[in-house]
């Protein structure tokens, strides 16, 4: 089974700096996708970025990056330049291996940006 | 332009009532989901498709029941059997073929909040 695990509830960052969320996983299957989600006080969910586990590079979308260690089984969302826009509900999540599976979320990190 | 919608967007219901939430997609996705939502909490599944006619339980499908007689259209009926159903609603649908890849993003519609009385 797979399992998505985003340790830190709440998170503050300065406008401007830099701020790293979490999140570690678990899969026994060698290919599967992870994925982040941005959901606003709205509800909507808003998709931010993807890294497959076959991908040699880490991926980056703007100002979004993503620290992906295989090894360590972390895929660990870097904002740069927070804005407080960014403030919301980050959430990582996986599905593997064919693309109709859902995906599994973990149980996500609120970003809130100071101004 | 293409999306998926959620309708309503707020539902009160009485205890002791099914209720029947919407979700259509012009998406041309083959599969669909549907999630709940927990204050502070994340998404758990409740039920999906992969193609019409058939769908498949989530962890927490007790309480719930679905149908996809069309590909476009997921309905989620809520019934009396589910004890706490006050909550909010995401569906959600992929492209779903092949393999997993960055194309194979899930799409969320707007959500549904509801609120048993």
């Amino acid at each position: 089974a797979q399992k998505i695990t985003q340790t830190q509830p709440g998170m503050f960052v300065q406008e401007k700096e830099a701020v790293t969320l979490d999140c570690t996983y678990d899969t026994s299957d060698p290919s599967y996708g992870l994925f982040w989600y941005k959901q606003p006080s709205s509800g909507e969910m808003i998709f931010l970025i993807y890294q497959g586990s076959y991908d040699q590079q880490n991926a980056t979308e703007g100002r979004y990056s993503l620290n992906f260690q295989k090894a360590r089984k972390s895929a660990n969302l870097v904002i740069s330049a927070s804005q407080l826009g960014d403030s919301a509900m980050y959430f990582c999540a996986m599905r593997g291996p064919s693309g109709n599976t859902p995906l599994v979320f973990g149980k996500g990190t609120r970003l809130s940006v100071i101004a | 332009d293409g999306g998926i919608t959620q309708s309503p967007k707020y539902l009160f219901r009485k205890e002791g009532q099914n209720v029947t939430l919407s979700c259509e997609q012009n998406l041309n996705h083959d599969a669909m989901y549907w999630y709940r939502q927990d204050p502070g909490q994340g998404l758990r599944l409740i039920y999906y498709s992969q193609i019409v006619n058939d769908f498949q339980k989530g962890d927490i499908a007790e309480g719930y029941s679905v149908s996809r007689e069309k590909k476009e259209s997921f309905p989620l009926t809520v019934t009396s059997a589910q004890k706490n159903p006050t909550a909010f609603y995401l569906c959600a649908s992929t492209l779903g073929r092949g393999l997993i890849n960055r194309y194979n993003e899930q799409f969320f519609g707007p959500g549904t909040r509801l609120t048993v009385l």
